[in-house]
């Protein structure tokens, strides 16, 4: 079955380190990938897509994702965490609908 | 204005109120969606339009009611919720002949049923 997967609900980091979030797609043909992000009482914000190409994506804010095919992957990286980066991160892909990974939530530590 | 535009912001019922959401898009999009968001629990998409004809609804229950008048505007009438109804309520949009088109969010009601 389609899906994708966001091994980490939780991830907590310092201010100042690097970022990485995990997202997995299903075993199949690649699905268009998305990153969103989510603050507090708002609605989601895409941060980056990757549809084909070159693996390695750059988004707004800041970040990337990097796409690999042999693990099934596309995780979302950032040098460098804000503290205003805290907030709901999701992982979409597209099929013949669109499908969310449950999220991951990110607190940066001061 | 550009963008995915929900209104109202924020809206408190009770179970006997009858209240509808809006969603207006300006992205000439063709295709628009409700989801809904609890604590704790992933999206749930709740109903799609494809040029204003409606092409999924995943079982919602018929307090729900979804409108599209035209491709730029979507509603969601809500009567005799229960507070487990209680959630923010995201509509997005996108463009249906793009595989590779993202979804583009409002930016939320959030219900509160008393």
């Amino acid at each position: 079955a389609q899906s994708v997967t966001q091994p980490d609900i939780h991830i907590t980091v310092s201010e100042g380190a690097s970022l990485e979030l995990r997202c997995n797609y299903s075993y199949g043909a690649t699905p268009y990938l998305f990153w969103y992000v989510q603050s507090p009482g708002q609605g989601l914000q895409l941060l980056l897509k990757y549809f084909s190409g070159d693996t390695l994506v750059q988004g707004i804010k800041g970040f990337e994702a990097e796409f690999k095919r042999s693990q099934s992957s596309f995780n979302l990286r950032k040098p460098s965490v804000h503290w205003s980066d805290a907030a709901e991160y999701f992982c979409a892909g597209f099929y013949d609908k669109v499908i969310f990974g449950p999220g991951t939530s990110l607190s940066v530590i001061p | 204005e550009t963008g995915v535009t929900q209104t109202p912001r924020h809206l408190v019922m009770g179970m006997t109120n009858k209240k509808s959401l809006k969603c207006e898009q300006h992205l000439g999009h063709n295709a628009m969606y409700w989801y809904k968001q609890s604590a704790k629990k992933p999206l749930e998409l709740m109903f799609v339009y494809n040029f204003k004809e409606q092409t999924e609804n995943n079982s919602v229950p018929s307090r729900f009611s979804p409108e599209c008048p035209n491709s730029s505007h979507l509603f969601l009438h809500l009567h005799t919720l229960q507070p487990e109804d209680s959630a923010l309520y995201l509509c997005a949009s996108r463009q249906l002949d793009r595989d590779n088109s993202p979804l583009h969010f409002g930016n939320g009601t959030r219900l509160t049923v008393t």
